[in-house]
């Protein structure tokens, strides 16, 4: 089974920083890795998927990057809208993983 | 498309789980989809479940294959969840969710939280 190592856990960041979040694999994956956001109380939206592509009506901001087992999601210019928690999910092999998640606090 | 979970909010330990994902706007005997289950504990992370394809096979997270079924019901346009023997730790929010192969996960449930309790 693959294993997917998100880091880091949490994160504290000002409007407009630069935001990286890395997931790892524990075997190679291609690019099939997606980057999901939750806020609270609310289900999981997807941003990215096959690793680089861009989910319509996500902003520009946000991108992937990343193939085989070494993934990240940059947050080019952090809004305040983007204060959420992103996970990253892994759906090469028969049975799909998550990352732990990061939490994105305000700074 | 548009996925509802349904079933008990509160559940007594050693009994089962049983949730069923209701689809509106897509057929769930069509397309290359599988229709999961995911689910989340108050305060943390998502847990893959398993999911079931349209022909019926099923794939399962390996540290809940021995309690955990998916079936569907074409009749109804429904898939269901079910988790036998649960305890505390089988609390949480259940999301239902429409995924592709390559693609991952494009639409997802509201969430249903089941609370395992005596």
């Amino acid at each position: 089974d693959v294993q997917m190592t998100q880091s880091p856990s949490s994160l504290s960041a000002s409007v407009g920083d630069r935001v990286t979040i890395t997931c790892r694999a524990s075997q190679a994956i291609r690019t099939d890795l997606g980057w999901y956001q939750q806020k609270p109380g609310e289900a999981p939206q997807r941003l990215i998927y096959d690793a680089s592509a861009l989910q319509s009506g996500v902003p520009s901001r946000f991108s992937g990057s990343g193939s085989g087992t070494e993934f990240t999601l940059t947050i080019s210019s952090l809004q305040p809208e983007d204060f959420a928690t992103y996970y990253c999910l892994q759906h090469n092999s028969y049975s799909w993983t998550f990352g732990q998640g990061t939490k994105v606090e305000i700074k | 498309l548009q996925l509802q979970e349904s079933g008990p909010g509160l559940v007594k330990p050693s009994q089962t789980l049983s949730l069923t994902c209701t689809i509106s706007g897509d057929s769930i005997s069509s397309g290359s989809y599988f229709w999961s289950w995911i689910r989340q504990p108050a305060g943390k992370g998502l847990e893959w479940v398993g999911h079931i394809y349209r022909s019926g096979s099923t794939n399962y997270d390996p540290s809940l294959r021995s309690r955990v079924s998916i079936s569907f019901d074409t009749s109804k346009n429904q898939f269901s969840l079910k988790l036998i023997s649960v305890t505390a730790a089988d609390t949480a929010t259940y999301y239902c969710a429409r995924g592709l192969p390559f693609f991952g996960f494009d639409s997802w449930g509201q969430g249903a939280l089941v609370t395992v309790s005596s």
